[in-house]
């Protein structure tokens, strides 16, 4: 499968723990999204990276979320201090950025239960 | 801020009962439309891209068409396979991140 891979698919953790995410994008493409998706909504915007330097970042972002994408190849959303409130599910996505072609492709998502 | 609206919310058919799905959008020049499947606990399923009005573009039974304000994903004769929520998302120009509406929930009965 050639798809975007994301790891873990689920994980629960205490309040206040840290936890860390990964994603394999689709192997030629050099865009690379994250969003959060919380029930009932559409995903939202957090962050995206062009190879290995991140461009834009979201005000919902907070100083205890980072981002990285060593090589410009997998990247690692990690999150601080864990809070209730970020309970959702985390989407990766990429793209190759040709111009004007935008489309991107999803992972299968994390799912963050924070207890 | 892009901004984009789904309605209705949720749907409910019956096999081989046609309907279509909105989408309003409101960006600062349109780079792009696009419609995406999500089923439970997976994440979207890119279905088409739509860049200027009067576009059209079909794959099975689902066919969307797009206007200056607005998508449209129209579902001929539907399964219950084609149960799913379906995303609208718009992109801008001068603007790398989708916006997403909240979806439409569809439900088709046998």
């Amino acid at each position: 499968d050639t798809g975007v891979s994301q790891d873990p698919r689920h994980k629960i953790t205490k309040r206040g723990q840290n936890v860390t995410f990964r994603c394999d994008p689709i192997s030629e493409h050099n865009r690379l999204y994250w969003y959060r998706q919380t029930l009932g909504q559409g995903p939202e915007f957090l962050t995206y990276f062009q190879n290995e330097a991140q461009l834009e970042k979201s005000r919902l972002l907070s100083d205890r979320f980072s981002a990285e994408r060593p090589k410009g190849s997998f990247s690692t959303l990690e999150i601080q201090r864990t809070e209730q409130g970020d309970s959702a599910m985390y989407l990766c996505a990429s793209s190759s950025w040709t111009g004007g072609n935008t489309e991107a492709f999803f992972g299968q998502g994390t799912r963050l239960t924070v207890v | 801020e892009d901004q984009v609206t789904q309605s209705p919310e949720a749907l409910r058919l019956q096999e081989g009962e046609s309907s279509s799905l909105n989408c309003s959008y409101t960006v600062s020049g349109l780079r792009g439309l696009f419609w995406y499947r999500q089923d439970p606990g997976k994440g979207p399923e890119f279905l088409f891209t739509l860049y200027s009005a009067g576009e059209e573009k079909e794959k099975e039974r689902l066919k969307a068409t797009l206007t200056k304000k607005e998508s449209f994903l129209h579902i001929t004769a539907p399964k219950p396979e084609d149960s799913a929520t379906y995303l609208c998302a718009a992109s801008s120009r001068g603007n790398n991140r989708l916006a997403f509406g909240k979806g439409n929930q569809v439900v088709v009965i046998p």
